[in-house]
């Protein structure tokens, strides 16, 4: 079965200081894994994926992803913030065992102060 | 501009009516999905379509039914509508069954009381 963990409910940063939102997978195959943002009153917008190749994903707004089989995680970061990355982030697990279905994470509130 | 458009945006329904969400995309998917969202539980599935004429179950599919008429249209419908069912929706739509959801619509927060 999978199951997907992200560690943090909150996280606050002060603009300009790096960005890390942790999560940590589980999946009885290869898994595919995404960032997807919420801005408030938004819809979700896919950030970055990871399906099988790069370990290091890069994707829009300056972030990135670290695929690390090892220790089952897939945390985002970003090295400087910006106010306009204060939103929600889930990170989201699908396997490919043939399935088609998304898990989410139960999501990080990023807050960025002044 | 293509994309994916819900309506309503919002809407307070009185327990025990019907009510039903629309869903439309323009880019030509063949994949459609409904998702509820609620605090501390992320987004759950609710129903799936793989192509026009087919429908599926998700996770949570009890007192919700969808139809996938045409290509474009992927309406959820609440036969009787029950307080738990309070939460916002969300629709998205991918190429195929199982391909990158790049976007999710922006969602229809309905309130049962």
């Amino acid at each position: 079965a999978q199951s997907v963990t992200q560690l943090d409910s909150h996280v606050s940063v002060s603009e300009g200081t790096p960005v890390l939102l942790r999560c940590n997978y589980s999946s009885s195959y290869s898994p595919s894994l995404f960032w997807y943002v919420q801005h408030p009153n938004k819809g979700l917008q896919l950030l970055l994926k990871y399906t099988s190749a790069a370990t290091l994903v890069k994707g829009i707004n300056g972030f990135e992803a670290e695929f690390k089989k090892s220790e089952t995680s897939f945390h985002l970061t970003k090295p400087s913030a910006h106010m306009s990355d204060a939103a929600e982030y889930f990170c989201v697990v699908s396997d490919q065992g043939g399935t088609y279905k998304y898990i989410f994470g139960t999501g990080t509130r990023l807050k960025v102060l002044a | 501009i293509a994309g994916i458009t819900q309506a309503p945006t919002s809407q307070i329904l009185a327990a025990g009516r019907r009510m039903t969400l629309r869903c439309t995309q323009d880019m030509r998917h063949n994949a459609m999905y409904w998702y509820r969202q609620d605090l501390g539980l992320g987004l759950r599935l609710i129903h799936y379509s793989n192509t026009a004429g087919t429908t599926g179950k998700g996770e949570v599919p009890d007192g919700y039914s969808v139809s996938r008429a045409n290509t474009d249209d992927f309406p959820l419908t609440l036969a009787s509508a029950v307080p738990s069912q309070t939460s916002v929706y969300f629709c998205a739509s991918s190429e195929k069954l199982g391909a990158v959801i790049a976007f999710f619509g922006q969602g229809t927060r309905l309130t049962v009381v």
